[in-house]
């Protein structure tokens, strides 16, 4: 079985622009979260979609967010990107929601100028 | 509310020793699941345990094994005979649900080096 894949793998933006990163699931996987990780936070949730409703929402302000779709693809926007928006976005999906263990993928570098 | 806490922040040991990886954690649920992952320097996690709050039998897996007590929330990792390639940043989770779905709360990690 294929799987996390994530795209793209690197990305270098501006201050103020807008990024989009897409995730593609595992297949058989319905549910997809996403998480940022940089050095001084860690590894934090930023929000999970199941069936393409979103489950569950991490503390982070608005211009984070996401979608799924009906084939269990997902991808987060962020808009007006930030210098501390640079990080490590990870995806992980899982068979479904609850406590099944993530598999993750290899994660899209943001990097904000 | 939720919290996993990794004491260590780095560990360097010399191969073929045995080194323990501390996590413990704090949840109000009586129902929740409790997970590592590997982070080797490539970037990519790798799960390699899940275990549920009624299950407290140790585990083992080879050069690997997980020792879970529910009286200290503690769920510790233990590499036997550690190698170079175990080098990697290890991280704790914890899983509970709520009403809208799947908390997923990761410790800070825990940096380990395997000296040659």
């Amino acid at each position: 079985k294929a799987g996390v894949t994530q795209t793209p793998r690197y990305l270098i933006k501006t201050r103020g622009q807008q990024v989009t990163l897409s995730c593609s699931p595992i297949s058989g996987h319905r549910s997809v979260s996403w998480y940022q990780q940089t050095p001084g936070q860690g590894l934090q949730f930023l929000f999970e979609y199941f069936s393409e409703t979103q489950r569950n929402k991490g503390n982070f302000p608005g211009r984070f967010s996401g979608r799924q779709f009906s084939n269990s693809r997902s991808e987060m926007n962020v808009s007006t990107l930030e210098l501390g928006d640079s990080a490590l976005y990870l995806c992980a999906s899982s068979l479904g929601t609850g406590y099944y263990e993530q598999y993750f993928g290899p994660g899209t570098r943001l990097t904000v100028t | 509310a939720q919290k996993v806490t990794q004491a260590q922040t780095e560990i360097s040991v010399v191969e073929k020793e045995d080194v323990t990886l501390d996590c413990v954690y704090e949840t109000r649920d009586t129902t929740y699941y409790l997970f590592w992952y590997k982070q080797p320097p490539s970037g990519e996690l790798v799960f390699l345990i899940r275990r549920n709050s009624f299950d407290e039998q140790n585990e083992i897996s080879g050069r690997y094994s997980w020792n879970f007590q529910k009286s200290t929330s503690s769920f510790n990792f233990t590499i036997t005979a550690s190698q170079v390639v175990d080098s990697a940043v290890y991280f704790c989770a914890l899983s509970d649900l709520d009403n809208y779905g799947q908390n997923f709360v990761f410790g800070p990690g825990t940096r380990l080096s395997v000296l040659p």
